[in-house]
């Protein structure tokens, strides 16, 4: 499986501002995700980064507040614009498998807290 | 869209126990079904999966049974370590027919008692 790293692990915003994620993979793949997991909860899909094109939201999260950067086959970024604690959360990219057409692999999340 | 139902949300064994972990799926075009095991601090990891041309899978001490019909599958591990305390989300998608989407579960919390 590919080797999946993000950046920041974790970080402590001030409501208003807005934080870059970095998703970094060892191997070119086609399909990246970026999820979130609130505190204690499942994990819900945020977008489907396409790259050369728009990512791709899903019900409940929009563009503005999301913006997401698919600049090549190895990287992704994700930014959580006008930060509320409501957004503190972990923040995790996934990549689908280059060998198999089903598997998903997670990297280790970025845990934001919104203050 | 895919909903899926995960039970029970926590579960304690005694070290050496079983465990059976169960979830419900309701998109019957759904053919991949994952489960990942998710430790403290950390992303979730693959553990075992299953696709819907099989009714069960076994990777050394954990195994997964799918029944398409009652459209539910399960996770049995069996001969429980300290170490397999995590969180566990089972998942669904229609993978390799160009929709990715896993829609997890709410997690199980398994916690085993040495």
């Amino acid at each position: 499986s590919a080797v999946i790293s993000q950046k920041p692990s974790r970080d402590i915003c001030q409501r208003g501002t807005s934080l870059t994620i970095q998703c970094q993979v060892d191997s070119q793949v086609t399909m990246m995700f970026w999820y979130r997991q609130q505190p204690g909860q499942s994990l819900t899909l945020i977008a489907t980064a396409n790259q050369g094109s728009e990512a791709t939201y899903e019900s409940g999260f929009v563009i503005d507040k999301f913006p997401i950067s698919r600049p090549n086959l190895t990287f992704s970024t994700l930014t959580v614009s006008n930060m509320s604690p409501e957004d503190s959360s972990i923040y995790l990219c996934s990549v689908g498998s280059t060998s198999d057409s089903y598997e998903q692999y997670f990297g280790p999340g970025t845990r934001l807290t919104v203050t | 869209g895919e909903n899926v139902e995960q039970h029970p949300s926590t579960l304690s064994v005694q070290e050496g126990d079983s465990a059976v972990i169960k979830c419900t799926y309701s998109d019957s075009a759904s053919n991949y079904f994952p489960w990942y095991k998710q430790e403290l601090g950390k992303g979730p990891q693959l553990i075992i999966d299953i696709r819907s041309n099989v009714g069960e899978k076994k990777d050394q001490r954990i195994a997964v049974t799918l029944n398409k019909t009652a459209k539910h599958f399960s996770l049995h591990i069996t001969e429980t370590q300290p170490e397999d305390s995590a969180v566990y989300f089972c998942a669904a998608s229609r993978g390799g027919a160009g929709s990715y989407q896993l829609t997890f579960g709410k997690g199980t919390k398994l916690s085993v008692i040495p």
